[in-house]
């Protein structure tokens, strides 16, 4: 099943923050945000696993809540290099580590 | 160079013709999985790979596709009989295998194929 994003688009002035949230109706081993420009490659920006260990950048942060199966994606002070389609992706543990069930992605655009 | 690599970058071809996808993965990366986003829409799983196995080919639509990895480093994805709703953007990505990492996928830029 795929994880549902909100809101499917955000327009923000540069400095501004915004909250992506990605749920899932079936339990999470993990959960993972790419950002992707137009016509590149999707770039990594976090996991988070089950059990509250987190790995990403730096200057990212994000929540998980294994109860609601749920997580959210914290944009603080945005620059114009934010905007982009940022998907999150579920993933089911095991072997597959990498095997992820992405949403449809939320449209980030930054404005000066 | 030090990212995933694909070819083509673009393949336009007919209804019926079989085509191929290359992917060279990051060197060092034993896991490669291959995805295939449509227009408007997130990376949708098709096959993974460790080593030389398919570990995982429960993404693939039907049996018109297939993916191999002889040598455990370049792999292939192998459509037959192409229809117009194969056209998408084909990805491909590696990473560490298990946990080694931070678990990142390191995706290429994609083949676009068009099914005309």
């Amino acid at each position: 099943q795929q994880p549902v994003q909100s809101p499917q688009a955000v327009i923000l002035r540069e400095g501004e923050d915004a909250v992506i949230n990605c749920s899932s109706s079936k339990a999470l081993y993990s959960v993972h945000w790419y950002r992707q420009k137009h016509g590149e490659a999707p770039v990594f920006l976090m996991i988070l696993l089950k059990g509250g260990e987190q790995k990403g950048h730096e200057k990212i942060s994000a929540s998980f809540n294994e109860k609601k199966q749920q997580s959210s994606l914290y944009l603080t002070a945005s620059q114009l290099s934010y905007s982009g389609t940022y998907f999150c992706g579920t993933g089911a543990g095991g072997t597959s580590y990498g095997k992820l069930t992405f949403g449809q992605g939320t449209i980030l655009t930054v404005h000066p | 160079g030090a990212g995933v690599s694909q070819t083509p970058s673009n393949k336009v071809t007919e209804k019926g013709k079989y085509v191929e996808l290359r992917c060279d993965p990051i060197s060092g990366h034993t896991a490669l999985y291959w995805y295939r986003q449509s227009l408007g829409q997130g990376p949708e799983f098709l096959i993974y790979f460790q080593g030389t196995g398919a570990a995982d080919d429960s993404g693939l639509p039907n049996d018109r596709f297939f993916a191999v990895r002889p040598e455990g480093s370049v792999s292939t994805l192998k459509i037959q009989r192409t229809e117009r709703g194969d056209s998408a953007v084909y990805l491909c990505a590696s990473s560490l295998p298990g946990t080694g990492g931070t678990g990142e996928l390191f995706f290429g830029e994609g083949s676009r194929l068009t099914v005309l």
